[in-house]
């Protein structure tokens, strides 16, 4: 299967303060990315997406980056809220095939 | 609408049992996906079904099995459990298949295997 790792396996930050998780993906074909968000007993949600002729797309206090000459992936979290604490997957998708996720990223924010 | 539905949340087993799992997608959806998600590791694709056909496999063993239903319903099946089948199985929809769209998740089958 995909290889999509993450750069690092937790991630604290301070309340109001923005986050980064970055995550790199391995196979050049892939044109579709999402990022997840998993909190506590729950099943992975949906944060934000971007194709491969984009790279940069914003939603709501999140942006993700996509940097295809390095296959790097990062999700923005501006003004990271104690709500946002969670296990975050990026995925990758290759053509005609299935969404690969990375191992997850726990971030914790601090009050 | 409601969203995807797995069913049970959570179940014991004992090594050599076997395990079958249930998941109604959205409706409308035809696609379900299964992954399984243990400690430490991300979600490893088991398989996805769409109008009843298997369109792909994960690198899992013959063990792992599934079906999808006329109505887009689909269960996975473990037998012969081992230990090492202790996992998180998510069933996720979407209305297309092979990843050409969002995949919706369900909150999981907590699968303990003793």
């Amino acid at each position: 299967g995909e290889s999509v790792g993450l750069h690092l396996p937790t991630l604290s930050v301070q309340e109001g303060d923005n986050s980064i998780i970055n995550c790199a993906y391995s196979n050049s074909a892939s044109d579709y990315f999402i990022w997840y968000k998993q909190e506590s007993g729950k099943g992975p949600q949906f944060i934000i997406d971007i194709r491969s002729n984009m790279d940069k797309r914003q939603g709501q206090r999140v942006t993700v980056l996509l940097n295809k000459t390095v296959k790097h992936l990062s999700l923005q979290i501006a003004a990271t809220q104690p709500g946002d604490s969670a296990v975050y997957f990026c995925a990758e998708n290759p053509p005609r095939n299935n969404l690969f996720f990375g191992t997850g990223t726990r971030l914790t924010v601090i009050p | 609408k409601a969203g995807v539905t797995q069913t049970p949340r959570y179940l014991i087993k004992t090594r050599g049992q076997q395990v079958t799992l249930s998941c109604s997608p959205i409706s409308g959806h035809r696609s379900v996906s299964w992954y399984q998600q243990t400690p430490g590791q991300g979600l490893q694709f088991l398989f996805e079904y769409f109008s009843e056909t298997q369109r792909n496999k994960g690198n899992f063993p013959g063990r792992f099995s599934g079906r999808q239903f006329s109505n887009s319903r689909s269960e996975m099946n473990v037998s012969t459990l081992e230990l090492g089948d202790s996992a998180l199985y998510l069933c996720a929809s979407s209305l297309w298949t092979g990843g050409t769209g969002e995949l919706f998740f369900g909150e999981g089958s907590r699968l303990t295997v003793l």
